[in-house]
């Protein structure tokens, strides 16, 4: 089972709105990650959990805010977006950081 | 500066040729090589991972490395309709820490009925 399930499939909020996309596996990966993708684009790297723990972040801005609650899931809360976040957010594990990953379906995230 | 180089495309090929799509690297330290599949609007899919010289084969997939050239490679024989995607080179340099796939533009396949 290589699953990675990401929640919502589909958000749009307003500029003031706080929300938040899950993400959630169970095949025992210690890595998880938050990417973002704008359309013809590659995905782009914002945020790394290895073991639960923040290790790396793209230089995001802090309206994005990553939360690892345990190993099976992770979290990316949304606040005061503007509309170029609009993109396909997603989420992926391995069983380390930096082996083989497999991705989520993403949510479409459109702020308007 | 590490950086994964691939052709955009699109690459057109007809139905049932060889695709052949190529990605270079720039680290020397790179150990792990995956490429991925995506269609459009949808998330990447893994379809093959390397880690040493030489062909590995998958179904009609092959993924071909060399490192003293620092070259990876995907070769999809008997092109369907169905292959149709962009296909991300992604790779991983080895090392102390957290080393997180570096990702290439990905190459736009059109494989042509």
């Amino acid at each position: 089972d290589t699953e990675v399930t990401q929640t919502p499939k589909h958000l749009v909020m307003g500029m003031t709105n706080k929300k938040s996309l899950k993400c959630e596996q169970h095949m025992g990966h210690r890595a998880m990650y938050w990417y973002k993708q704008k359309a013809k684009k590659p995905p782009e790297l914002m945020f790394v959990y290895s073991y639960e723990k923040l290790s790396i972040n793209e230089s995001v801005p802090s309206r994005f805010s990553p939360e690892c609650p345990n190993s099976s899931l992770l979290n990316l809360h949304l606040h005061a977006l503007q509309p170029e976040d609009s993109a396909l957010y997603l989420c992926a594990s391995s069983q380390k950081s930096g082996t083989e990953a497999f991705f989520g379906q993403g949510t479409r995230l459109t702020v308007v | 500066q590490k950086e994964v180089e691939q052709n955009s495309g699109p690459l057109s090929v007809p139905e049932g040729a060889i695709a052949s799509l190529n990605c270079t690297y720039s680290d020397r330290v790179s150990q792990s090589f995956f490429w991925y599949r995506q269609y459009s609007g949808k998330s990447p899919e893994l379809i093959m991972s390397i880690y040493s010289n030489g062909d590995k084969e998958d179904g009609r997939f092959t993924a071909q490395l060399n490192k003293a050239s620092q070259y990876v490679s995907l070769l999809i024989r008997d092109s369907q309709p169905s292959d149709s995607a962009t296909y991300l080179c992604a790779v991983r340099v080895s090392g102390s820490g957290n080393t997180p796939l570096v990702f290439g533009k990905g190459t736009r396949l059109s494989v042509i009925a």
